[in-house]
C-alpha cells in the first residue's frame, strides 16, 4: 500500500522569497517520486523526479527536492519565487511493483508581488 | 517530438448521452493513463493501459471504460452521462513511469447539462 501527504493544501509567498511545499509519503516498496506543477487549464508537467539515484534532485525552472528516507519526505523547494510559479504542485509516489501511481490533493502556491 | 494530444479540448453534452475521448500518446509511449479532475475532488485514477492490457482501475463506476488500440491510442468512454461528471479529463503517456513519470496531455473538459 502507499499513500502521499501534501502538508499544506496553500502556500502564500512574496515574489523573491524562498518557497517550501511539503510532501510525505508511505510506501511499501522503494518508490519513484515525482513533483508535477499544473498552470489554470492546463495538463500537468513534471517538474523533477527522484529515482534512488541522488537524494537531492535538481528539476526545471530553479526547483529542486530532496528525498529523506528516513523522515519519508520529499519537499519542493525554490529559493527564489518567480510570479510565474503561481500554479498547483502535485506530489506524485509511483512503486516499482506496476501498481497504480498515487497522487497527492495538490498544494496551491500563490505568489505575491 | 510531439506531445499526448487529447481531444476534443471541449465538450458539451446532455444528461443521459454518453461521450468518447481520445488521447494519442508520444509515440513509443505503451503506457496511457487517465485520470478525472475535479475541484471538489481533486485527481482521480481512472485507469491506466499497458500494451493493450488494463493494467489498473481506479474506483470508478462500470459507465466508465476505456480501450487502448495496438498503435497505444487510447479512449475513454462514459455512458449514461450524470451531471456529476463534468470535468477536466486528463491522459498521461509513459516510457516507464516509474523512471521517467508521465507526461500529460492538455485535458479534454466535458461540461454536462
Amino acid at each position: 500500500a502507499q499513500s502521499v501527504t501534501q502538508l499544506d493544501s496553500h502556500v502564500s509567498v512574496s515574489e523573491g522569497t524562498p518557497v517550501l511545499l511539503r510532501c510525505n509519503y508511505s510506501s511499501s516498496y522503494s518508490p519513484s517520486l515525482f513533483w508535477y506543477v499544473q498552470h489554470p487549464n492546463k495538463g500537468l508537467q513534471l517538474l523533477l523526479k527522484y529515482t534512488s539515484a541522488a537524494t537531492l534532485v535538481k528539476g526545471i525552472n530553479g526547483f529542486e527536492a530532496e528525498f529523506k528516507k528516513s523522515e519519508t519526505s520529499f519537499h519542493l523547494t525554490k529559493p527564489s519565487a518567480h510570479m510565474s510559479d503561481a500554479a498547483e504542485y502535485f506530489c506524485v509516489v509511483s512503486p516499482f511493483n506496476a501498481g497504480k501511481s498515487t497522487f497527492g490533493d495538490g498544494t496551491t502556491l500563490t505568489v505575491k508581488p | 517530438k510531439a506531445g499526448v494530444t487529447q481531444t476534443p479540448r471541449y465538450l458539451i453534452k446532455t444528461r443521459g448521452q454518453q461521450v468518447t475521448l481520445s488521447c494519442s500518446p508520444i509515440s513509443g509511449h505503451r503506457s496511457v493513463s487517465w485520470y478525472q479532475q475535479t475541484p471538489g475532488q481533486g485527481l482521480q485514477f481512472l485507469f491506466e493501459y499497458f500494451s493493450e492490457t488494463q493494467r489498473n482501475k481506479g474506483n470508478f463506476p462500470g459507465r466508465f471504460s476505456g480501450r487502448q488500440f495496438s498503435n497505444s491510442r487510447s479512449e475513454m468512454n462514459v455512458s449514461t452521462l450524470e451531471l456529476g461528471d463534468s470535468a477536466l479529463y486528463l491522459c498521461a503517456s509513459s516510457q516507464d513511469r516509474e523512471r521517467f513519470g508521465y507526461t500529460f496531455g492538455s485535458g479534454t473538459r466535458l461540461t454536462v447539462v
